[in-house]
């Protein structure tokens, strides 16, 4: 079962700009973790945090953790091109072990 | 070698075919996972195997018979599938169910 919405579904920017997508979820977490997959390919997985943790960074990502709304973000800064994919939420539940997965959010990003 | 392999890329087969997909990691990995995805969707887990031991099935229909011969090894049996059983098939594994997953690059089956 889908655990996560993520929000927006799709977006589309203009290379340089920001992007930023939503992942709201609904029960208790370990860790919420974000992936890419570029188009019919395997996910990547690009950053985890913690259920203490409230923000981290990993090169151009930032996501942020809000426990008390059950809600993440990633903002991916100065996008490029090479960042058009789909990005998905998962939450990982030490009690269920295993991973959920949000909807995703599709991302275009213009030349 | 964080790489999962996955063979074959893509596999066209009919209702009444049987075929296998397999998966394989050499990470030292103890956990592995199916996962099913269809087009614009996230991927839907299937089945986990923790320690060579399935211990989650998703109520997946037995037409899909997963096998772990060892530790870095996963295979999923394929038999009599219908024509919405097309989809991409990701393997992945991982420390434990719920850290950093490592995906393959999936299977992309077609049937027929």
């Amino acid at each position: 079962s889908q655990q996560g919405e993520e929000d927006p579904q799709a977006l589309s920017i203009q290379e340089g700009e920001n992007a930023t997508m939503n992942c709201s979820y609904k029960t208790s977490i370990n860790n919420l973790q974000w992936y890419r997959q570029n188009s019919g390919r395997g996910l990547v997985h690009l950053i985890l945090i913690r259920s203490n943790e409230r923000e981290k960074h990993s090169g151009r990502l930032r996501v942020t953790l809000d426990t008390s709304k059950k809600s993440s973000s990633l903002l991916i800064t100065a996008s490029r091109a090479a960042d058009t994919a789909s990005y998905f939420c998962a939450t990982g539940e030490a009690a269920g072990n295993k991973l959920t997965f949000g909807g995703g959010t599709r991302v275009l990003v213009k030349p | 070698d964080t790489e999962v392999t996955q063979t074959p890329k893509h596999l066209v087969m009919g209702m009444t075919n049987k075929k296998s997909l397999k998966c394989e990691q050499h990470m030292g990995h103890r956990a592995m996972y199916w996962y099913k995805q269809k087009a614009k969707k996230p991927p839907e887990l299937m089945f986990v195997y923790s320690y060579e031991k399935l211990s989650i099935n998703e109520s997946v229909p037995s037409r899909f018979s997963p096998e772990c011969p060892n530790s870095s090894l996963l295979n999923l049996h394929l038999h009599a599938l219908q024509p919405e059983d097309s989809a991409l098939y990701l393997c992945a594994s991982s420390q434990q169910g719920y850290h950093e997953q490592y995906f393959g690059p999936g299977t992309r089956l077609t049937v027929t």
